[in-house]
């Protein structure tokens, strides 16, 4: 199966620091990439959606001036916690699909737990 | 609105069999998938269902009824490595994945 990673996988940080967690394709192109958040003991909330060289499409709650996506190219996406403050401390998955449009699956990150002290 | 729900959490001896339950009501309808997720790690692929019937998978199967808006994943033979959060999802007519809550299963000795 294609293999998607992440980095870094954890992450400990200041409350008013930013951080940059990457997600990359490492044998596939992924024209899609999704960023999912997940707080303990609750299921994936999709954050955005984003399409290599378009902007990232956010989901209804999610702060885009605080969340910046970029995908600029078919193996990379970076999502870049802005300003980060305690309450952004989650895991964060990104996964990724493939360039034909019905493909079903996506494939999954090992995620990156996010610490804001 | 879109709606996935299974059950929150369930017990099981191991050895024994499982059966976990998935409705949806959603806008449209790809596929529905199953993946299983240890805590603190990502979900992992386990099944995907598009066509009505049972597919199955080793020791894992599962279960579509499109009419009727229901799968269930079916697990044999249980092992202790198997406590772990169940997540059902569908694949609506954008082909985004709505996502259920999670099944949390517990495996007993």
């Amino acid at each position: 199966g294609a293999v998607v990673s992440q980095h870094p996988s954890r992450v400990i940080c200041k409350s008013g620091t930013s951080v940059k967690i990457e997600c990359r394709s490492l044998d596939f192109q992924a024209t899609t990439m999704f960023w999912y958040r997940q707080f303990p003991k609750q299921s994936l909330m999709l954050m955005a959606t984003s399409n290599e060289g378009s902007k990232a499409t956010y989901e209804q709650g999610v702060e885009k001036d605080k969340f910046l996506i970029n995908h600029a190219s078919l193996t990379l996406s970076t999502l870049t916690v802005t300003s980060a403050h305690p309450e952004d401390s989650s895991f964060y998955i990104c996964s990724a699909r493939g360039p034909r449009g019905g493909d079903h699956e996506q494939f999954f990150g090992p995620g990156t737990r996010l610490t804001v002290l | 609105g879109q709606n996935i729900d299974q059950p929150t959490e369930m017990t099981a001896t191991e050895g024994a069999i499982v059966q976990i339950n998935c409705t949806y009501q959603t806008s449209g309808f790809n596929g529905l998938f199953w993946y299983q997720q240890h805590a603190g790690e990502a979900p992992t692929f386990l099944s995907y269902n598009v066509l009505d019937g049972l597919e199955e998978k080793g020791r894992f199967s599962s279960f579509l009824s499109r009419s009727k808006g229901y799968s269930y994943l079916l697990l044999k033979e249980l092992q202790m490595k198997d406590s772990a959060s169940y997540l059902c999802a569908v694949m609506d007519s954008n082909y985004q994945l709505i996502w259920g809550a999670g099944t949390k299963l517990i495996i007993k000795p």
